[in-house]
Formats: structure tokens, sequence, C-alpha cells
């Protein structure tokens, strides 16, 4: 066990509809980055958060946003959602996140599955 | 910018048979490398990390790796396998841009170990 959670597991909705996926880092990291694994994308790093502001974008789609909360929780928002936004939706959590080279610890992941 | 290269999408090995799961990388600047192992409907688990230093890094669950400058390789290594590490293995690269700490990931690497 990472010490990173995620909610929900298993999320199934229609095509067009909006979710939110809710992450919560391990104790003490203020670092909160969110992925997306998909068959044929791979693994990719979608935004980081640190202590609250937003540090780094990746691949990720106007359609979604982040947010990271002062408790430090972090919310991944994907609205109007397609049937290729489905995919495993990973978060995971640093010490810092600025500057060396923390390891980042995953949470479990929420399987999204849009029909 | 930087990459990383899993050449193998499936490596079977002999319990008992030492196993390697290869990596090479291409980055502009120092390499940050990372394994994760994951297992069916898990999150990623953190295996090791190269930063500086000794090129042969030990990790969890009796796996290594070797970092090889000349070769821009991080092959993972576990001198004797085992049925339970079947699972698959993922190389990745620190992002090298300042303030960002996100990783960059390989096409993963299925690993079965038949008993």
């Amino acid at each position: 066990d990472s010490g990173v959670t995620q909610t929900p597991k298993h999320l199934i909705t229609a095509t067009g509809q909006r979710v939110t996926l809710r992450c919560s880092p391990r104790s003490g990291d203020l670092s909160v980055y969110w992925y997306q694994q998909s068959l044929d994308q791979g693994l990719q790093f979608l935004i980081h958060y640190y202590n609250g502001e937003e540090r780094a974008k990746g691949n990720i789609l106007e359609r979604f946003s982040a947010q990271q909360f002062p408790d430090l929780h972090s919310e991944l928002n994907l609205s109007s959602l397609e049937l290729g936004d489905s995919a495993l939706y990973f978060c995971a959590s640093s010490a810092q996140g600025l500057a060396g080279v923390e390891t980042q610890y995953f949470g479990p992941g929420t399987r999204l599955l849009v029909l | 910018a930087q990459s990383v290269a899993q050449p193998e999408d499936q490596v079977n090995v002999a319990e008992g048979n030492p196993l390697t799961v290869k990596c090479t990388y291409s980055v502009s600047g120092n390499p940050y490398l990372f394994w994760y192992v994951q297992y069916p409907n898990r999150g990623l688990q953190f295996l090791l990390k190269y930063i500086t230093g000794d090129n042969l890094v030990k990790g969890s669950y009796g796996f290594e790796a070797e970092f090889n400058k000349s070769q821009t390789s991080f092959h993972l290594k576990k001198p004797s396998a085992l049925v339970s590490d079947s699972a698959l293995y993922f190389c990745a690269v620190r992002a090298y841009q300042t303030g960002a700490n996100n990783l960059f990931f390989g096409t993963g690497t299925r690993l079965t170990v038949i008993p």
C-alpha cells in the first residue's frame, strides 16, 4: 500500500457526461500528479500540482481540469466525455516535487469506462 | 526532450533463471531513471531509481538495475526469477524542465515467469 488513495475505483458513465476523480496523497506529501493509462497511448502525464498551485501540464485535454485543495487532496474533472477517454487514471504523490528527484508513489487508480 | 524505450513487449523466463527487462533512454542532461511494476488491477509500485553515483542500483524484491551511460541503458535485472514476479514493468525518466518533476514512461514490458 503506497498510502495514496483514489476514489472511486471504477466509474461507468455515458458520452457527454462529466465526472470527478479524487485523490488523497500520502501524509505530508505536497505534490500530486495525474497520469492516464490507456491501451493506445500508454502511461501519459496529465498535470502536476504542488501545494495548491499548478506546476506543470502534460497531454491534458482542454475538457479536463484539475485542482488541489488546501488539505492537499486533488480532483481531476473530466467533462464532455468521449469513448476515447476510457482509461485508467492514476494519481501519484511526492514529498515536494519542486526540485530534486523524488520518488512518486502511485495510487491504485480509477478505471473509467465511457459508454 | 526526453524519452524512454522498452524494446520488448513481452519477456518470458523460467522460474529460477535470471531475468532482464531492457530500457534505453534519451535525455538532454543528466538522466534520472526509474523502474515501476504494475500487478493486475493494481497501481504502479516503485522498484528503484538512479539519480547519481554507483551504476548498479538495488531496489525492492531483489531487483537491481544497471545504469550504462555509454549505451544509454538502464536494464532491470534479477538473479533468480519468481513466479510472483510476473507483472508489467515500466521504465521511466524524469522530465528535465525546471519546476517539472513528472515522469515519462516507456510502453511497458510484460514479464511472465514460467513455473
